[in-house]
Order: C-alpha cells, then sequence, then structure tokens
C-alpha cells in the first residue's frame, strides 16, 4: 500500500510566520502534487515535481514556493502566512505511468490568526 | 489552462435510486478524467477512471461515461446506499504536466434511507 503522510494534522500560525508543510512518501514515486482544498472551491493545485529539484506551478503558485531536495519529500513553504491562506491542505504522490493512480495524504488543517 | 466545471454543487436521492454527476473540460488536449470519493474528514480515494481512448467504464455500481466531442464525462451511480454518500470530485489531467490534475469543485453525494 502506498503510504503518503504529512508532518501535521493541524497547524496554527500568527500572520507574517514562515510555515513548512512537509510531505513524505514511501513508494518511490517520481511525481509529487500540492493541492489546497476550501469549502466550495474543490481541490486547487498549488504546485507540483516531476523529479528532484524540479518544480512546477500550478493554477494557484501566488504566496507558495516549494522544495524537493529529495525523492521521497515534497515541501511546500508559506514565506509569510496570511489569513487568507488558512485552508486544508493536501500533498499527493503519483508513480508517473500511466494508468496509475495519485495517492493523497491525510491533509494538514491551516489556520493563520 | 484546463478548466473543468462540475454540476451539480448538492445532490440528494433516496435509497436505492440513481445518481448522475457530469463534469466538462476545456482542453481537448486532457486525456485522463479520474473520480475521486471524499468521506467526511478523510482524504480523496479515487473510485473509478477513464482514458480518452474508452467511451465507458463500469465498477459494480458505477460507471463513468466520456464524450470527447462534446468534452464531457459524468459519473453514475446505480442503486445507491448511505455509505455512497460523500463528496465526489471530477479531475481532469493538465495538458502538458502529465499526471497533474486539475478537479471540479466536488458534488456532495446525500442519500437517505
Amino acid at each position: 500500500d502506498v503510504k503518503v503522510t504529512q508532518s501535521s494534522r493541524y497547524l496554527v500560525k500568527r500572520t507574517g510566520e514562515k510555515v513548512f508543510l512537509e510531505c513524505v512518501q514511501d513508494m518511490d514515486h517520481e511525481n509529487m502534487f500540492w493541492y489546497r482544498q476550501d469549502p466550495g472551491l474543490g481541490l486547487r493545485l498549488i504546485y507540483f515535481s516531476y523529479d528532484v529539484k524540479m518544480k512546477e506551478k500550478g493554477d494557484i503558485p501566488e504566496g507558495y514556493s516549494v522544495s524537493r531536495e529529495k525523492k521521497e519529500r515534497f515541501s511546500l513553504i508559506l514565506e509569510s502566512a496570511s489569513t487568507n491562506q488558512t485552508s486544508m491542505y493536501l500533498c499527493a504522490s503519483h508513480s508517473g505511468r500511466a494508468g496509475h493512480e495519485q495517492f493523497f495524504g491525510p491533509g494538514t488543517r491551516l489556520t493563520v490568526l | 489552462g484546463e478548466n473543468v466545471e462540475q454540476h451539480p454543487s448538492t445532490l440528494s436521492v433516496q435509497e436505492g435510486d440513481s445518481a448522475v454527476i457530469k463534469c466538462t473540460y476545456s482542453d481537448s488536449a486532457s486525456n485522463y478524467f479520474p473520480w475521486y470519493k471524499q468521506e467526511l474528514g478523510k482524504r480523496p480515494q479515487l473510485i473509478i477512471d477513464i482514458r480518452s481512448n474508452v467511451g465507458e467504464k463500469k465498477d459494480q455500481r458505477i460507471a463513468v461515461t466520456l464524450n470527447k466531442t462534446a468534452k464531457h464525462f459524468s459519473l453514475h451511480i446505480t442503486e445507491t446506499q448511505p455509505e455512497d454518500s460523500a463528496v465526489y470530485f471530477c479531475a481532469a489531467s493538465m495538458r502538458q504536466a502529465g499526471t497533474a490534475l486539475i478537479f471540479g469543485k466536488g458534488t456532495t453525494l446525500s442519500v437517505s434511507s
């Protein structure tokens, strides 16, 4: 079974703080993704990575950056957290091979005060 | 870029009835269309998917149809049960991004017994 884990289930930060959300997968997957989920807006793609040290912008990259120094780990960084970044953040991974599914982590509920 | 519209946003049915959720996409180059189910407090999980070279796919009570000409695809659930109650998301592959997905805003399905 693929396991995608996220460093925290719940996180509370203050406006202006630098925030790190960590995601780790244990199946040697090539591709990793960060989404945010908000009621009525579905899942929106923030950034993704097809390889180590590689990143691509998704639909809503503003205010975020990412880091992928190792294949199994993909980090989402909020350089200066703002209240409009309060959301559920979901990490996902994919083998990179056609016909395989994208697996999601359990999510991190981030609240920015 | 790709845009996915999903309707309806909420759907209430009686146990045993059928449920249909419809999605349209904008990018004719998209070739992969998965459906995810998310139960309350849990991560999204793949329930069925279809590729652009197939018109219909079935898995027990669940079926997905794809009309590439019209750029729309639908999820059909027959003989609904209370445990089908969840949020359902459709998605389409991003044009140049292989396994990255663009999601619809979700449909909250409620099945009453």
